[in-house]
């Protein structure tokens, strides 16, 4: 069973930069899948940030290209997300997901909150 | 960007109704890439339907998704009281890119 643990601070300073680690056990990374974040504001719905394949291979959501970095590191099984220049919408629970099949969400990692607040 | 509009946005039945959802796009969806997940509170979303009508590994058999082109449908069959939650439909298009719905809070009555 593939399992997904998100990490990271979970307070950030407005303008400052976010930066999340996704771990990845019981599979590997390098495995035929694509590796998602998706952030959900509270109280509010989903919302995909951006994916990466093993091979380095990334797509982000127009929306936020300008300011995400999805980068993957296979020698410790992990990916993660850096979202600079933050604002308090940026506030939300971010989740890590593996892409299975038919380009749905099979696997999902809790969850952390992020607040951005001074 | 294609856009994904559930309704209703909340649904109020009693256990052992059948529950009806919808999800229609702003442009035609290619069925391979709609996909349902169920979400409760403090939990992170589980997938229950791919590829619009598939059910994903250990999703009870009272959960069925259908459609096509526009408008898409997730039914419970009979409803139990571990499936009152929100329910969002997501699609994935080109450029690669994946929208979600706004989500149906499916409540007990």
């Amino acid at each position: 069973q593939v399992q997904l643990q998100e990490s990271g601070p979970g307070l950030v300073k407005p303008s400052g930069t976010l930066s999340l680690t996704c771990a990845v056990s019981g599979g590997s990374i390098s495995s035929s899948n694509w590796w998602s974040w998706v952030r959900q504001p509270p109280g509010k719905g989903l919302a995909w940030i951006g994916e990466i394949y093993h091979s380095g291979s990334t797509n982000y959501n127009p929306s936020l290209k300008s300011r995400v970095t999805i980068s993957v590191d296979k020698s410790k099984n992990q990916f993660s997300l850096i979202l600079s220049s933050v604002t308090a919408a940026d506030t939300a629970v971010y989740y890590c997901a593996r892409g299975g099949s038919a380009a749905s969400f099979d696997f999902w990692g809790q969850g952390t909150l992020v607040t951005v607040s001074s | 960007e294609i856009v994904l509009t559930q309704s209703p946005g909340t649904l109020s039945l009693s256990p052992g109704e059948r529950a009806t959802l919808s999800c229609r796009a702003s442009q035609s969806v290619s069925s391979s890439y709609l996909a349902w997940y169920q979400q409760k509170p403090g939990q992170a979303p589980r997938l229950l339907i791919y590829g619009a009508s598939s059910r994903a590994t250990g999703i009870p058999d009272r959960f069925s998704g259908s459609g096509s082109g526009t408008d898409f449908t997730l039914t419970i069959s009979r409803l139990e009281p571990e499936d009152f939650a929100v329910y969002y439909c997501q699609q994935y298009g080109s450029p690669p890119m994946y929208t979600f719905g706004q989500g149906t809070k499916l409540e007990i009555k």
